[in-house]
């Protein structure tokens, strides 16, 4: 069965510093990796998949088949990328297995 | 154009009762998906529908969870005899046909919050 592993519950950043949130699944397909973000009050909404390899908002995500590990990164962070950030699997069909979350609070 | 709804926001019951939910999704969407999500925890999958296939049940925690669909709208999402246990956010999500390998985004609701007493 797969899994999603986010081993940070929160992570605390001033503004302007480097972000990494980790992500670590196992999974024994070939996998496709999704990152998902909650902001306050807000709807869960898509971030970026890995298939895109592209950069949204900064943020970048790269999937390690030898590490198994598809951490999201940002070089910069700004205080509105304060949230809940969800790393997704997608198995077979479209579901999807989520980890647990990281909150991300960006200081002023 | 209008996201996916879901009603009523927020359910209070008493142990025992049964509830339903509600998830309106995206209009053409016939992916509709039901999760769960535990006070601090990550998301479950709970049962997934894809147009007029057989539904993707394997993520149902007991007897007492089902879900219906009415074509390609609207799903109930229904637990019987609730348990305290049951207190979570109800996460709906919709999405596009799947086509071979192509990935189609899931768009969220915002969820109902139950909370059995």
């Amino acid at each position: 069965a797969q899994r999603v592993t986010q081993p940070e519950k929160l992570l605390s950043v001033f503004k302007g510093a480097p972000v990494e949130l980790k992500c670590n699944y196992s999974y024994s397909g070939s996998p496709e990796l999704f990152w998902y973000v909650q902001y306050s009050r807000q709807r869960l909404q898509l971030l970026l998949r890995h298939i895109s390899r592209e950069s949204i908002k900064g943020f970048t995500a790269d999937l390690n088949k030898g590490e198994t590990s598809f951490h999201l990164k940002k070089p910069f962070a700004q205080e509105e990328d304060s949230a809940m950030y969800y790393c997704a699997l997608r198995a077979a069909g479209n579901k999807l297995t989520f980890g647990g979350g990281t909150r991300v609070l960006v200081k002023p | 154009g209008a996201g996916v709804s879901q009603s009523p926001s927020n359910k209070v019951t008493e142990k025992g009762k049964d509830v339903e939910l509600r998830c309106d999704p995206i209009s053409g969407h016939t992916a509709l998906y039901w999760y769960r999500q535990r006070l601090g925890q990550g998301l479950e999958f709970l049962i997934y529908f894809q147009g007029n296939s057989a539904p993707d049940k394997s993520g149902l925690p007991s007897d007492r969870f089902s879900a219906e669909r009415t074509g390609e709208s609207v799903s109930t999402l229904t637990i019987q005899r609730t348990q305290q246990e049951d207190s979570a956010v109800y996460l709906c999500a919709s999405s596009l046909p799947l086509t071979g390998t192509r990935q189609e985004t899931q768009y969220f609701g915002p969820g109902t919050r139950l909370l059995v007493l």
